[in-house]
């Protein structure tokens, strides 16, 4: 089992749907990620969070310390929000530089 | 303000050839990272530098990868002889030092890797 779990694999929406992508992993953890891949391109770090809840623009990322889960919400959505999003996990104590990776959500937002 | 620079951004090359692969950290980030992206695996980190020193290389694949930072500004990710399986985009990253707090890391554009 993945330490660290996306789902959807993959989601297709209309522009202007509400979207959201669950994260769930199963190791003690300093903080989590949420990054953007786009199709051919680099990563953009969209959150780093530790608790409770970000917000920007149309993002918005919360986590679930005590559950061990973490959902990325996209309000609005756009086809320029198409991507791999890909949820990365922060190791704790003396592992605290080390990211875990999820294998990603491709999202698909048509006009 | 320049990010993580990594070149060349494509490298095809035939098998047993040696490939390398660049990376500039930005500036004043003493943390980096090496990461390699596959359709099967993901992103796996394969060798992490603190202060140009390394620290993890448990994710290199075996002795045909070396990696070096002979400073701040400058790291090499070598394959020696290359193989088809190391056909990859290959990610460096870089940070602030991670024990002030938790800090994001940045990440370069990537080289993506055909061995033929």
């Amino acid at each position: 089992k993945n330490e660290v779990e996306q789902s959807p694999q993959n989601l297709t929406a209309q522009e202007g749907e509400f979207i959201t992508i669950n994260c769930s992993y199963s190791v003690g953890i300093s903080a989590l990620h949420w990054l953007q891949q786009h199709p051919g391109g680099g990563i953009v770090s969209l959150f780093m969070l530790s608790s409770g809840k970000k917000k920007h623009g149309r993002l918005i990322a919360t986590i679930n310390i005590q559950e061990k889960h973490s959902s990325l919400h996209i309000t609005a959505s756009h086809p320029r929000d198409s991507a791999v999003y890909i949820c990365a996990v922060r190791g704790s104590g003396g592992s605290n530089y080390k990211l875990t990776f999820g294998k990603g959500t491709l999202l698909t937002v048509n006009p | 303000d320049a990010g993580v620079i990594q070149s060349p951004r494509h490298e095809v090359t035939e098998m047993g050839q040696e490939v390398t692969l660049r990376c500039k950290p930005i500036s004043g980030h003493n943390s980096l990272f090496w990461y390699r992206q596959t359709m099967m695996r993901g992103l796996e980190l394969l060798i992490y530098f603190n202060n140009n020193v390394p620290i993890d290389d448990s994710g290199m694949p075996e002795d045909r990868f070396s990696a070096k930072m002979p400073n701040a500004s400058f790291s090499t990710l070598k394959i020696q002889p290359s193989e088809p399986r190391d056909s990859a985009v290959y990610f460096c990253a870089s940070s602030l030092a991670l024990t002030v707090s938790n800090q994001p890391q940045h990440f370069g554009d990537g080289t993506r890797l055909s061995i033929l």
